[in-house]
């Protein structure tokens, strides 16, 4: 069960796009098409952003995408805005009823 | 409206035990799984534990296997963890949250109840 690997942190200008990766492994990002994404501010609960690689909850801005090529999945915000700075979490599945996340990556909104 | 309300942390020994719970509303308890996830202070997220809507299956980490067990009173609409064997790296903020099918994401989640382990 170890975590996914994400880029620590990164950074955009409003109106720009940006790509976070998160790398697993064959048992867990690469086995199961559940990998989702969580958005946290600080001093706030986790909010789920997009579920099982690509989907988008209701309410959640269409400028929210997800991917997945092989053990990487990725998280593309376009159109910038500076609500959007926050943490960003991915989750995949891995098995027999368990989970794992990502590190974690910190986004700035310059 | 969904709601989830976490309770019963505090500051607890090392070696000691603790029982946080998770009051929710808003939906029919028993027809989703549950998860605790929990947060070390200035850290990521790890998930810890997850429960079948019946309380049939139960699932861990690693990390709190034999010492950590989750469970849900569908008649109270109330989830919890009972933690023993604490040790200091247990210290985090403990999330409950209602997850999507055994291998679904967590579509819900409460504001958390911290969990401080030390001497």
């Amino acid at each position: 069960q170890s975590a996914l690997t994400q880029p620590a942190s990164v950074s955009g200008s409003p109106g720009q796009s940006i790509t976070i990766s998160c790398t697993g492994t064959s048992s867990d990002v690469g086995s199961y098409n559940l990998v989702s994404w969580y958005q946290q501010h600080p001093g706030k609960a986790p909010k789920v952003m997009i579920y099982e690689v690509t989907k988008r909850p209701s309410g959640v801005s269409s400028r929210f995408s997800g991917s997945k090529s092989g053990n990487t999945a990725s998280l593309t915000i376009s159109g910038l805005q500076a609500e959007d700075e926050a943490d960003y979490y991915c989750c995949s599945y891995a098995g027999s009823g368990t989970r794992v996340f990502g590190g974690g990556t910190r986004l700035t909104v310059l | 409206e969904v709601q989830l309300l976490e309770s019963g942390g505090g500051l607890v020994q090392p070696g000691g035990s603790l029982r946080l719970s998770c009051a929710a509303s808003g939906f029919t308890f028993s027809d989703y799984g549950m998860s605790w996830v929990r947060q070390a202070p200035g850290k990521g997220l790890e998930w810890v534990s997850a429960i079948s809507g019946s309380g049939s299956d139960t699932f861990y980490a690693d990390s709190v296997k034999g010492r950590f067990t989750i469970s849900r009173d569908n008649s109270k609409n109330t989830l919890y963890l009972q933690m023993n064997s604490l040790r200091a790296e247990d210290t985090a903020g403990y999330y409950c949250a209602r997850i999507i099918a055994v291998a679904g994401h967590f579509d819900y989640w409460g504001q958390g109840t911290l969990v401080t382990v030390s001497s």
